[in-house]
C-alpha cells in the first residue's frame, strides 16, 4: 500500500531553469513532509521539510510547497544547477510515529 | 560530524550464508533506522529503534532477519541464511529521538547474494 506516491520517475530541465517535483499522499494524518536528495552510491541526504501547519517552506533555491486539501506537495528549485541532477525522494510522517514512508523517487537530470 | 557509519560498503556472498551488517549512527541521536533499497520495492523500513529498544519491526521480512541495538551508538542487522533476493542497498539512517525529526542517513551496504 504506497501511501506516497511520485508519478514522474524522471524530469529533464535546463540549466537556469525551474524544476518542479510533484508528490501525493493518500494517508490523512501524515503530518510532517519532508524532501531528500540522492546521487548514486550515496545515502539520501535531507534537503527540505513542512510540517502541516504550513503551506510554503523556502531554503535558498528550494521550496516546498503543500496542499493539504489535495493531499499534494511540490518542491520548486530555482534556478535548477547541473549539481542538481539526482534522484529525489519525498517522504511523510505522522509526527508522534516517527517513520517516514517514502516515495519511488524522480530521477531528476540538468542539462546545460 | 562523521555522519551515519555503515559497514562494509559492499558484500557479495554465497546463498545460505551468513551476512551481519553494522551502522554507527550520529552521536545524540537516539533513533535509529534500517532501510532497504530495490528497484521493485523502493526504500522501504525494516525496522527502528528508539533508545536502543526495537519500536517497529513489522517491515522485517522474514525471521531469516534480525537486527540488534547493544548500545547507543551500534547496530546490526542480520542475515542467516542469506537468499539472491535479498540482494540490495541496505541504509542505516538515524534522528533525534521521537517525533517527526529530518533523518540523516549513511551511504549503505550494497549487498550481493548469489
Amino acid at each position: 500500500d504506497q501511501q506516497v506516491k511520485q508519478n514522474s520517475p524522471s524530469l529533464s530541465v535546463q540549466e537556469g531553469r525551474i524544476s518542479i517535483l510533484n508528490c501525493d499522499y493518500t494517508n490523512s494524518m501524515f503530518d510532517y513532509f519532508l524532501w531528500y536528495k540522492k546521487y548514486p552510491a550515496e545515502g539520501p541526504t535531507f534537503l527540505i521539510s513542512i510540517s502541516s501547519i504550513k503551506d510554503k517552506n523556502e531554503d535558498g533555491r528550494f521550496t516546498v510547497f503543500l496542499n493539504k486539501s489535495a493531499k499534494h506537495l511540490s518542491l520548486h528549485i530555482v534556478p535548477s544547477q547541473p549539481g542538481d541532477s539526482a534522484v529525489y525522494f519525498c517522504a511523510a510522517s505522522e509526527a508522534s510515529w516517527g517513520k517516514l514512508q517514502f516515495g519511488a523517487g524522480t530521477q531528476v537530470v540538468v542539462t546545460p | 560530524d562523521a555522519g551515519v557509519i555503515q559497514s562494509p560498503r559492499h558484500e557479495v556472498t554465497e546463498m545460505g550464508q551468513e551476512v551481519t551488517l553494522r551502522c554507527k549512527p550520529i552521536s545524540g541521536h537516539n533513533s535509529l533506522f534500517w532501510y532497504r533499497q530495490t528497484m521493485m520495492r523502493g526504500l522501504e523500513l525494516l525496522i527502528y529503534f528508539n533508545n536502543n529498544v526495537p519500536i517497529d519491526d513489522s517491515g522485517m521480512p522474514e525471521d531469516r532477519f534480525s537486527a540488534k541495538m547493544p548500545n547507543a551508538s551500534f547496530s546490526t542487522l542480520k542475515i542467516q541464511p542469506s537468499e539472491p533476493r535479498d540482494s540490495a542497498v541496505y541504509f542505516c539512517a538515524s534522528s533525534k529521538a521521537g517525533g517527526a525529526y529530518e533523518q540523516y542517513f549513511g551511504p549503505g551496504t550494497r549487498l550481493t547474494v548469489t
